[in-house]
């Protein structure tokens, strides 16, 4: 079944380390997106990504980096300087985005600073 | 700044009834506009997607409007039920080649 798949779907970190979540999708999709929802708010986008080995910054990209080496991968590192990391991390795919589609997105990765 | 802004955090309404849901947005000129569903703990799933030129989309019990020049869209549930009770989120595609996400709307359908 095509899709798009985040892992871990729940995540602990120690203040000061670096962590990455997974996200892999199997749709052929181009973009690829990275949201960030903390509770009772929507959908804060952090990084996005057109096209492979490119990407751009969200509006909330302090903190946190991103790759595009393959077209299926989009890959997020929570780094130690983003200083309030404990939130629903969300990933999302499209076709390419001049195109008028719809986002899908994966279950989630809930990350807890401990 | 451009801003896309669901006015009612909450809605609580009787089932049966019809829920309208709302999206302003400004400094956009969005070619479409898209509304989501998200239950809690889950990532959000497409619902509707209406393009400038439509005045009004359907699907089953669902109904969007949308209006370039109030720069609103309405979102309708009719005869409502409990299991439509999530939250619902609009979103555009700007011009930067992002989709940019309102806050939700959190509905809940009370028997």
């Amino acid at each position: 079944d095509g899709g798009i798949t985040q892992s871990p779907k729940y995540l602990f970190r120690k203040e000061g380390q670096n962590v990455t979540l997974s996200c892999e999708q199997n749709l052929n999709h181009d973009a690829m997106y990275w949201y960030r929802q903390d509770p009772g708010q929507g959908l804060r986008l952090i990084y996005y990504s057109q096209i492979v080995n490119d990407f751009q910054k969200g509006d909330i990209a302090e903190g946190y980096s991103v790759s595009r080496e393959k077209k299926e991968s989009f890959p997020l590192t929570v780094t130690s300087a983003q200083k309030n990391p404990t939130a629903f991390y969300l990933c999302a795919s499209s076709r390419r985005s001049s195109e008028n589609t719809e986002a899908f997105f994966g279950q989630g990765t809930r990350l807890t600073v401990v | 700044s451009q801003k896309i802004e669901q006015n009612s955090e909450a809605l609580n309404i009787q089932e049966g009834k019809t829920a309208t849901l709302t999206c302003n947005y400004t400094n956009y000129s969005p070619a479409y506009l898209q509304w989501y569903r998200q239950d809690p703990g889950r990532g959000p799933v497409f619902l509707l997607l209406i393009r400038e030129n439509e005045k009004e989309k359907r699907k089953e019990r669902l109904k969007v409007t949308f209006d370039t020049t109030l720069k609103q869209s309405l979102f309708h549930i009719t005869a409502s039920q409990p299991a439509d009770s999530a939250t619902y989120l609009c979103a555009l595609y700007s011009s930067a080649s992002k989709i940019i996400f309102g806050s939700g709307t959190r509905l809940s359908i009370r028997p």
